[in-house]
């Protein structure tokens, strides 16, 4: 079967640092995307990794280790804007074609 | 950066008749856009991929004949909900990804349909 798991919720305070940890098992594997979605709102794409390593984006970063099925997503100078779930989802095809969506991480940014 | 989106926003309707959500990409073609389906609280589930000038492909366990989808253009797909139910009620997400030669490709989500079937 796929499974990506992923903490449930996650809290930290403004301006802090929080990592999103995600760990696969997929059939097929060709890169891992994150996502913000806020409640009641659509996902945003935030970021992809194909290869290992990281990936920079402003405030926010993202990390693979395909030989560990890991990723995960790192949020800096933390902002009160910022609480929302976030998902890591597999590509199983080129692109982001059949993707699989992780459990989903609440995080919670307290002032 | 390019804009997907989705009509209508939010829709009631009686058991038993169909609804249609239309999913477009307003300033870049999308051979390939995505419909999934969200629970409350719950993650995203790929429901199938719609491709332009061809049938949608569909995940296991989701019933084509139900969720009817035709990629008429390179900018419209929709998903027909056919002879809906209390339990088809859920938040509906098309998705179109955006490659870009020497970039990195893109996703972006339209911002969603909510169906509630009374």
């Amino acid at each position: 079967g796929q499974s990506l798991e992923q903490p449930s919720e996650v809290t930290a305070v403004e301006g802090a640092i929080v990592q999103i940890n995600c760990t696969y098992q997929t059939s097929g594997f060709y890169g891992l995307s994150w996502y913000q979605q806020h409640d009641g709102g659509a996902p945003t794409f935030l970021s992809y990794n194909a290869l290992d390593g990281l990936e920079e984006t402003g405030r926010f970063s993202s990390f693979l280790s395909r030989s560990d099925s890991y990723g995960y997503l790192l949020l800096q100078e933390l902002q009160m804007k910022d609480s929302a779930s976030y998902f890591c989802a597999v590509s199983r095809a080129a692109g982001f074609q059949k993707l699989v969506f992780g459990t989903g991480t609440r995080l919670l940014v307290s002032p | 950066g390019a804009v997907v989106s989705q009509h209508p926003s939010r829709v009631i309707c009686k058991s038993g008749t169909s609804v249609k959500i239309e999913c477009r990409s307003l300033d870049f073609q999308a051979t390939t856009m995505f419909w999934y389906r969200q629970f409350p609280k719950k993650s995203l589930m790929l429901m199938a991929t719609s491709n332009e000038g061809s049938k949608a492909t569909y995940e296991q366990g989701v019933e084509k004949d139900k969720f009817l989808i035709n990629h008429a253009s390179l900018t419209l797909s929709t998903l027909t909900v056919t002879s809906a139910h209390p339990e088809d009620s859920s938040f509906y997400i098309c998705s179109a990804s955006q490659p870009r030669w020497g970039q990195q490709e893109t996703q972006y989500f339209g911002p969603g349909t909510r169906l509630l079937v009374l």
